[in-house]
C-alpha cells in the first residue's frame, strides 16, 4: 500500500511567515493528493485537492504544489487562525493514505 | 444540503460488539462512495476501508482488515462500521466520509463517533 512521509511533525513560526509541509509518497500517485487542517475538536477542513487546486472559500495564502512523488502544502504568511495540524492525503484507487501530520504552531 | 450525520458516542468493554452508523442527505447516496477513518487520542488521521454503496465494493487497509467489517444499507442512505469484538485500541473518534469517485476528491465529512473501550 501506498505510504505518505509528511515533514515536519511540528513547526514553530512567526505571524507572516512563509511556511512549507511536505509529504513524499511511497510510489507514484498522480496528482491525487489533498491537504486539510483540523484544528483541536473539530472535523478535519479540506484547504486542497488534485495536489493544487484550492477548494472554495479557502484563503489563497494557503498553495498546494506538485514534484514527481512530492507534494508540498505552502502558507505564504502565516497567520494566527492558522495554528492547527495539518495532513496531507493520498484518495486514489479506491485507497486512502494520511501522512503522520504537522503541528503548526504561532510564536 | 448534504450532511453526514453518525451515531452518538459509545463506551463499551472489550470483548463486545458494535456497530456505529452515518446517514447521508442532501444528495444521491448510491452515487458516493463511503470511507471510514479512525483517529486515536491525540494521534493522526489513519484510513480504515471503504465502500461503493451502488456494488458494495469493498476495501480495507491491511491495519483494519479482519477486524472491523464496513456495510451499507442503500433502502436508508447509511453507512455502517462493525466490530464483533473489541479490544482497547479500538477507541478513538471514527469519522465517515464521501467521496464522489476514486479520483475525486473527500468533500464531506461526518462529525465523528467517540469509541471508548475499557474495562
Amino acid at each position: 500500500d501506498i505510504q505518505m512521509t509528511q515533514t515536519p511533525a511540528s513547526l514553530s513560526a512567526s505571524v507572516g511567515d512563509r511556511v512549507t509541509i511536505t509529504c513524499r509518497a511511497s510510489q507514484v500517485i498522480g496528482f491525487y493528493v489533498a491537504w486539510y487542517q483540523e484544528r483541536p475538536g473539530k472535523v478535519p477542513k479540506l484547504l486542497i485537492h488534485a495536489a493544487s487546486s484550492l477548494q472554495s472559500g479557502v484563503p489563497s495564502r494557503f498553495s498546494g504544489s506538485q514534484s514527481g512523488t512530492v507534494f508540498t502544502l505552502t502558507i505564504s504568511s502565516l497567520q494566527p487562525e492558522d495554528s492547527a495540524t495539518y495532513y496531507c492525503q493520498n484518495y486514489g484507487s479506491a485507497r486512502w493514505a494520511f501522512g503522520q501530520g504537522t503541528k503548526v504552531e504561532i510564536k | 444540503e448534504v450532511q453526514l450525520v453518525q451515531s452518538g458516542a459509545e463506551v463499551k468493554k472489550p470483548g463486545e460488539s458494535l456497530t456505529i452508523s452515518c446517514k447521508a442527505s442532501g444528495y444521491i447516496f448510491n452515487n458516493y462512495w463511503i470511507g471510514w477513518v479512525r483517529q486515536m487520542p491525540g494521534r493522526g488521521l489513519e484510513w480504515v476501508g471503504i465502500i461503493n454503496p451502488s456494488d458494495s465494493y469493498l476495501a480495507y487497509s491491511p491495519s483494519f482488515q479482519g477486524q472491523v467489517t464496513i456495510s451499507a444499507d442503500k433502502s436508508i442512505s447509511t453507512a455502517f462500521l462493525h466490530w464483533s469484538g473489541l479490544r482497547a485500541s479500538d477507541s478513538g473518534i471514527y469519522y465517515c466520509a464521501r467521496q464522489y469517485s476514486t479520483s475525486s476528491e473527500v468533500d464531506y465529512w461526518g462529525q465523528g463517533t467517540l469509541v471508548t473501550v475499557s474495562s
